[in-house]
């Protein structure tokens, strides 16, 4: 089946700094989706992706579709305590109008203040 | 405008026992999402509705577990005869359209956590 992986799994970095994660799929794909979860709260859509190639910024916050369509990485600059969180990618590969999405596991990123 | 709501939000029951979860969706969303979480993991998919289709029910990890949807809004995800691996958090999420760009954007809820003793 398809296969989605994110890394890193978890992040502990200093306040200031610059953070990149990824994730890669083993097919290709047409959408990608960047989430990230508070502790007890469902996850809150960061940035969405649907053309390859496609570089969307939200604030701090870089994500780009990979041009091969098999990946997507998500640049946060200048990190702040309340990035803390779990960040998730996720895609959609189903042709027609199936919206079901694959999750990648998650990465945990850690502030230091 | 309000989100997506989910009750209760935390149960406690003993194994064996059903539960019900519910899940009220954005207003005018058309497609609804139940998944799992268990700690310090990502979502499991465990089904969709999606309009007025039958509902993609290729998530859920046995015959325990049922959902419904009644008038295209509120859901509801039955588990019946809890086990103590069924503990996690349950999400609901839900989106706007059927077709365009963003019916790919999912909005969730903040979760059911589910506990079995």
């Amino acid at each position: 089946g398809q296969q989605l992986n994110q890394s890193p799994q978890s992040m502990f970095i200093q306040e200031g700094e610059d953070v990149s994660m990824n994730c890669t799929s083993s097919s290709i794909f047409n959408t990608w989706l960047w989430y990230k979860q508070d502790p007890g709260e469902g996850p809150v859509l960061l940035i969405a992706l649907y053309k390859a190639g496609e570089l969307t910024s939200n604030g701090r916050l870089t994500a780009q579709f990979g041009i091969t369509r098999k990946d997507s990485f998500l640049n946060i600059s200048a990190s702040i305590p309340s990035d803390v969180g779990i960040y998730f990618c996720a895609l959609n590969t189903h042709a027609g109008n199936n919206r079901k999405l694959i999750w990648g596991l998650g990465t945990s990123l850690a502030v230091n203040p | 405008g309000a989100g997506v709501s989910q009750s209760p939000s935390n149960k406690v029951t003993e194994k064996g026992k059903d539960v019900e979860l519910r899940c009220d969706p954005i207003s005018g969303h058309t497609a609804l999402y139940w998944y799992r979480q268990s700690l310090g993991q990502g979502l499991e998919f465990l089904i969709y509705f999606q309009g007025n289709s039958a509902p993609d029910k290729s998530g859920l990890p046995s015959d325990r577990f049922s959902a419904e949807r009644t008038g295209g809004s509120v859901s509801t995800l039955t588990i019946q005869r809890t086990q103590q691996e069924d503990s996690a958090v349950y999400l609901c999420a839900s989106s706007l359209a059927t077709t365009g760009w963003s019916s790919y954007e999912q909005y969730f809820g903040p979760g059911t956590r589910l506990t079995v003793t």
